[in-house]
């Protein structure tokens, strides 16, 4: 079955902390890959995207993820989190062909101490 | 420009009754999509259209209903309403129904079923 797994339901870190968020997903075939974030009070905005070509890409914020297709991952990461990163990141898959819906993960919810 | 908006901003119904949700497109996009998030999960996929036609649908009853406009805005109908259709709805848009599959969401309908 399609789905996709968020390892941390939530996770509170320090400013100035490193941050990695797992994704991992099980799909038959070629994927797009999606994180959204949602601050509190305001809608899903798209952090990153992955389509093709350079495994490692890089967002909005200061925020990059790694698509490693032979463990079917793409992790966030943010080298220094600040406090306006508090919010919920969600990870989201979509196949290429044959389908037109997102799968999303259950979400992280991130809390940043000043 | 404008975002994805949607209407009402919250609802609440009584079981068995029949609600109409509302979205408008990021001016420029065709294809419009519809998701359900439940509190504490991701948003789920009920519907994509395209050009006003339904191009997926996911694993919801035939109490949902949906359908695009010429304008390329979008109905999200929900007939019977169960105290477990209360969630937050998500219309997404794209600028077209072929790849890149990019959405962009709206703020959702909140809608409270007692």
């Amino acid at each position: 079955a399609q789905s996709v797994s968020q390892h941390n339901h939530h996770v509170i870190l320090s400013e100035a902390a490193s941050l990695e968020l797992g994704c991992n997903y099980s799909y038959g075939g070629t994927v797009n890959l999606f994180w959204y974030v949602q601050y509190p009070g305001q809608h899903l905005q798209l952090l990153l995207k992955y389509f093709s070509g350079d495994p490692l890409v890089k967002g909005i914020k200061g925020f990059e993820a790694e698509f490693i297709k032979s463990k079917f991952s793409f992790n966030l990461r943010k080298p220094s989190v600040q406090w306006s990163d508090t919010a919920e990141y969600f990870c989201a898959v979509k196949g290429t062909s044959g389908t037109y819906k997102y799968i999303f993960g259950t979400g992280t919810r991130l809390k940043v101490l000043a | 420009d404008a975002g994805v908006t949607q209407s009402p901003t919250h609802l609440i119904k009584t079981r068995g009754q029949q609600v109409t949700l509302r979205c408008s497109p990021i001016s420029g996009h065709k294809s419009v999509s519809w998701y359900q998030q439940v509190l504490g999960q991701g948003p789920q996929f009920i519907f994509q259209y395209y050009e006003k036609e339904e191009r997926g649908r996911g694993n919801f009853p035939d109490r949902f209903s949906a359908r695009q406009f010429p304008n390329y805005s979008s109905e999200l109908n929900v007939n019977a309403l169960l105290l477990g259709d209360s969630a937050l709805y998500l219309c997404a848009s794209s600028l077209s129904g072929m790849p890149p599959y990019e959405q962009y969401f709206g703020p959702g309908t909140r809608l409270t079923v007692t």
